[in-house]
């Protein structure tokens, strides 16, 4: 039974760029968050997706958006990189109903913005 | 920003002594959840208990939970050199009438346990 995968693992962009972020949730969820984790720091809400739709969202700027596709993988995508986008991003997977569900988190991929 | 404040934020102990780490929040929650997370890893989900719950039990993890003071505590008992790794709360919020699940993380208390 495989869980949360992520691609890649590590990634280097320059300031300005744009990144993507691929993320496979664990077999049988359905919902997918998204987490960005600073060095040193607690992991911080981006937003969730269920459905197709994103359904809850963070304190982020428009720069971040995302997608989840039918087969519930999702993609983060984040504009015009800045130095502070630097980060390790996570992707979290649980089930339909989520508030009192665990969430499983992939390994995430860290993205380095020089 | 983060809701939830953990304390202490490291704490070295040797092998087979308890741990203790405690955790604020300042919302009404649904649920409050701990996660373990090795270094440079993602993070691994250890116990959810909710908010009308006030003691939760899971091998080795004890975690009560105190609604009234906001607060939480974990419990790793006769600690191993491989519970050494960082510790996160997280609090699910009712908040606002709706929640999906999102969580709120303290900051993370990291736990060194020397063999």
């Amino acid at each position: 039974d495989a869980g949360v995968t992520q691609s890649p693992t590590h990634l280097i962009k320059t300031r300005g760029q744009q990144v993507t972020l691929r993320c496979s949730p664990k077999s049988g969820h359905d919902t997918v968050s998204w987490y960005q984790q600073a060095l040193g720091q607690g992991p911080q809400f981006i937003f969730q997706y269920y459905e197709e739709e994103e359904r809850q969202r963070g304190n982020f700027p428009d720069r971040f958006s995302g997608h989840q596709f039918p087969n519930y993988s999702s993609e983060l995508n984040v504009n015009a990189l800045l130095l502070g986008d630097s980060a390790l991003y996570l992707c979290a997977s649980s089930l339909t109903g989520g508030y009192n569900q665990p969430q499983h988190f992939g390994d995430g991929t860290r993205l380095s913005i020089l | 920003s983060q809701q939830g404040e953990e304390d202490p934020q490291a704490l070295s102990i040797q092998e087979g002594e308890n741990a203790t780490m405690n955790c604020s929040y300042k919302t009404s929650i649904n649920n409050l959840q701990w996660y373990r997370q090795n270094s440079g890893r993602g993070l691994v989900h250890l116990i959810l208990i909710r908010s009308n719950e006030r003691e939760k039990h899971s091998g080795r993890l004890r975690v009560t939970l105190d609604t009234s003071k906001k607060s939480s505590s974990l419990l790793i008992t006769a600690s191993r050199a491989a519970d050494t790794a960082s510790y996160f709360c997280a609090s699910s919020s009712n908040a606002g009438g709706t929640s999906y699940g999102k969580l709120t993380f303290g900051q993370g208390t990291i736990l060194t346990v020397h063999p």
